[in-house]
């Protein structure tokens, strides 16, 4: 079946210093999206990208779709401590009424 | 707006009572819905989602079982509980074909 894989699972890092996590897909994608889970909470939709080599952008968050449509990143500038919690991507193969989630990346920011 | 309801916030019941864990969602029709576990720290495994009433479609063998008696509510049940089955259960529902996934607050439940 498909497996989707993020790296790295947990990052640390200091208030103002950017983070990038990636994920990985074993078969190509028609649609990827990304969440992001507070600590105690429940995941929350960002962004989805459907286009190859598509980048997207939310203030401070870049998303973006690799050109053979089986990878994607996530990078944040400028860390806040608002941007704990962990990111999960989540790959839609097409035909089916599902998607399959990554293993998320956990991330702390140090204030 | 869409939104969608889940109860009970948390849950503590014994090793072999029923379970029966309610969503609804409101302001949209036909939803796709799906039944997630998470376990403490980890990621999320889709149980079971259903594309219509009567319509399940179960992604992991286990003693849990979904039902959709109306076209905005889904439920999951239980006739005997695990120790294995403890975990944050998440109801999410989808209206495009792109299946985007949008969550409801979630249960805590703690089997002891």
């Amino acid at each position: 079946g498909q497996q989707v894989m993020q790296i790295p699972q947990y990052q640390h890092v200091q208030e103002g210093e950017d983070f990038t996590t990636y994920c990985n897909s074993s078969t190509t994608l028609s649609n990827i999206q990304w969440y992001k889970q507070r600590p105690g909470g429940h995941p929350v939709f960002l962004i989805q990208l459907v286009k190859s080599g598509e980048v997207k952008k939310q203030k401070r968050l870049t998303f973006q779709f690799g050109e053979a449509k089986k990878n994607s990143s996530l990078h944040i500038t400028a860390t806040q401590t608002t941007d704990v919690g962990t990111y999960f991507c989540a790959g839609n193969s097409g035909g089916y009424q599902k998607v399959t989630f990554g293993t998320g990346t956990k991330l702390q920011v140090i204030p | 707006s869409q939104t969608i309801h889940q109860w009970p916030a948390t849950l503590v019941q014994p090793v072999g009572s029923p379970l029966s864990l309610e969503c609804t969602v409101e302001g949209t029709s036909n939803p796709n819905l799906y039944w997630y576990r998470q376990a403490a720290g980890r990621g999320l495994q889709l149980l079971f989602y259903s594309v219509g009433i009567g319509q399940i479609s179960s992604e992991v063998p286990q003693n849990l079982s979904a039902s959709r008696p109306q076209d905005r509510q889904f439920i999951l049940s239980s006739k005997k509980l695990l120790l294995s089955d403890s975990g944050f259960y998440l109801c999410a529902w989808s209206g495009t074909a792109y299946n985007e996934q949008f969550f409801g607050p979630g249960t805590r439940l703690t089997v002891l």
